[in-house]
């Protein structure tokens, strides 16, 4: 089991420019995250869906899109990035019933110009 | 005020010694209490959950929830140096809404 991946590792946009974060889970979990963590904010989700199919916004949601592909896959789209969503974003996942553990991908460090 | 509150540190302890980690919070409505360990350039791993009020041990960590004090702790025994890593408190009332603190970065010293 690889657990939750992510793609890329590291990536540095110029302003304006588009990207799109990938992550994928093998655990056949249902719910799945995407989270920033900033120095000295810990970690703030930005969109989660709970299940395939469905996605709701977390407490940062603004210039961010996301994508539930299927049950394995949950994408980041920054449409045009900014200087402020410079971060280190990861994607994470969770049974929806259970304990509340959510399994954490290796992030993607993120720097806008 | 953040609804969650920890002490960002640094924290910096002798091999041996005991780690106490605390985190404040003012939404009483969180009922799931957590801890994860980050160590540098890599995800959050869960180290410890606790639901409601209570003490939970495992091995040389005890994680304690004081929920009438909006209180939790995370005590290490008998430190390591791997044990120097960031330490993030997290808690949730429900399963999507997970609220995490800032991190306390910890350093054990042979």
């Amino acid at each position: 089991n690889a657990g939750v991946t992510q793609t890329p590792k590291f990536q540095v946009l110029k302003t304006g420019q588009s990207m799109t974060l990938q992550c994928a889970q093998d655990m056949n979990h249902n719910s799945m995250y995407w989270y920033r963590q900033d120095p000295g904010m810990g970690l703030r989700l930005i969109y989660y869906s709970a299940s395939e199919g469905t996605t709701d916004k977390g407490e940062v949601p603004n210039g961010y899109n996301v994508s539930r592909l299927n049950k394995r896959e949950f994408s980041l789209r920054l449409e045009s990035a900014a200087p402020s969503q410079t971060s280190v974003y990861f994607c994470a996942s969770n049974r929806r019933e259970g304990r509340e553990t959510q399994y954490f991908g290796p992030g993607t460090r993120l720097l806008v110009l | 005020q953040k609804e969650v509150e920890q002490d960002p540190g640094p924290l910096s302890v002798p091999e041996g010694a005991i780690v106490s980690l605390n985190c404040t919070y003012s939404n009483s409505a969180f009922q799931y209490f957590m801890w994860y360990r980050q160590y540098s350039r890599k995800g959050p791993e869960l180290l410890m959950y606790t639901y409601s009020s209570g003490n939970k041990e495992d091995g040389r960590f005890t994680a304690q929830v004081d929920k009438s004090s909006k209180y939790i702790s995370l005590f290490i025994r008998d430190s390591q140096p791997s044990d120097s890593a960031t330490y993030l408190c997290a808690m949730s009332a429900r399963n999507n809404d997970m609220r995490f603190g800032a991190g306390t970065r910890l350093t054990v010293k042979p």
